[in-house]
């Protein structure tokens, strides 16, 4: 069974730009699509965007349209997600997840979750 | 954009049946998944697609879905079930061959 482990803890300044890592242990992220999801203290899941592993392909939340960038690496078999201009409302648990079915089209059923990275924006 | 609406909170005395909803039009056009989450957990997949249950999930979760409105329903509440419920779909961007995903506010349930 695959697991989707992340970079650690970040503690970043305002202005700045930050990249969390996610990869596949224990197998491959094959077709399924995998997305970002923040949670802010206390608050509610937030979708980020998400990208096609062997496609390539992506699509942001239009809240981070140019400040977020979800890539993929296979070599290292590992997707990246870096967001840019931060500030303190971006201080949140940032959490990549697989999509359950494989295919061409995401649907939002998360069945696998990375442990989370947290990031604190703080001056 | 549109948006996902649930319930804040919602309590349900243990051993009986609670159902939490999730409102908006991206259900009118796409399948609900409904997620549970602990304190300091990750979320975990409980229900998506069709009323499937990923494994390991009890059958005593189950869901329903009518028109811009769907539940989901717990048949004999354990403690174990006390946590925060989200719900998501996909939903249309607007190049309509591009879908996006939202999620609802979640609903703390408690069972007393």
């Amino acid at each position: 069974q695959v697991q989707l482990v992340q970079s650690g803890a970040e503690v970043k300044k305002p202005g700045s730009s930050v990249k969390v890592s996610c990869q596949a242990s224990g197998g491959s992220f094959g077709s399924h699509f995998i997305s970002w999801v923040r949670q802010a203290p206390g608050q509610g899941l937030v979708w980020l965007g998400w990208i096609h592993p062997i496609f390539g392909t992506t699509h942001y939340a239009q809240q981070f349209q140019g400040r977020v960038t979800i890539t993929t690496d296979d070599s290292t078999r590992t997707i990246k997600m870096e967001l840019s201009s931060l500030g303190l409302e971006d201080t949140a648990v940032y959490y990549c997840a697989r999509d359950a079915v494989g295919g061409t089209m995401g649907r939002g059923a998360f069945d696998i979750w990375g442990q989370g990275t947290l990031l604190r924006v703080s001056s | 954009s549109s948006e996902l609406t649930q319930d804040p909170a919602v309590s349900v005395t243990l051993g009986q049946t609670v159902s939490i909803t999730c409102q908006g039009d991206s259900l009118r056009s796409h399948s609900v998944n409904w997620f549970q989450q602990k304190p300091g957990q990750a979320p975990v997949l409980v229900l998506y697609g069709r009323n499937d249950r990923p494994s390991g999930i009890p059958d005593r979760f189950s869901g329903s879905s009518s028109g811009n409105t769907a539940s989901l329903t717990i048949t004999g509440a354990q403690a174990e079930d006390e946590a925060d419920y989200y719900c998501n779909s996909r939903d249309n961007s607007r190049d309509s061959s591009v879908y996006h995903v939202i999620f609802g506010g979640g609903t703390k349930l408690t069972v007393l």
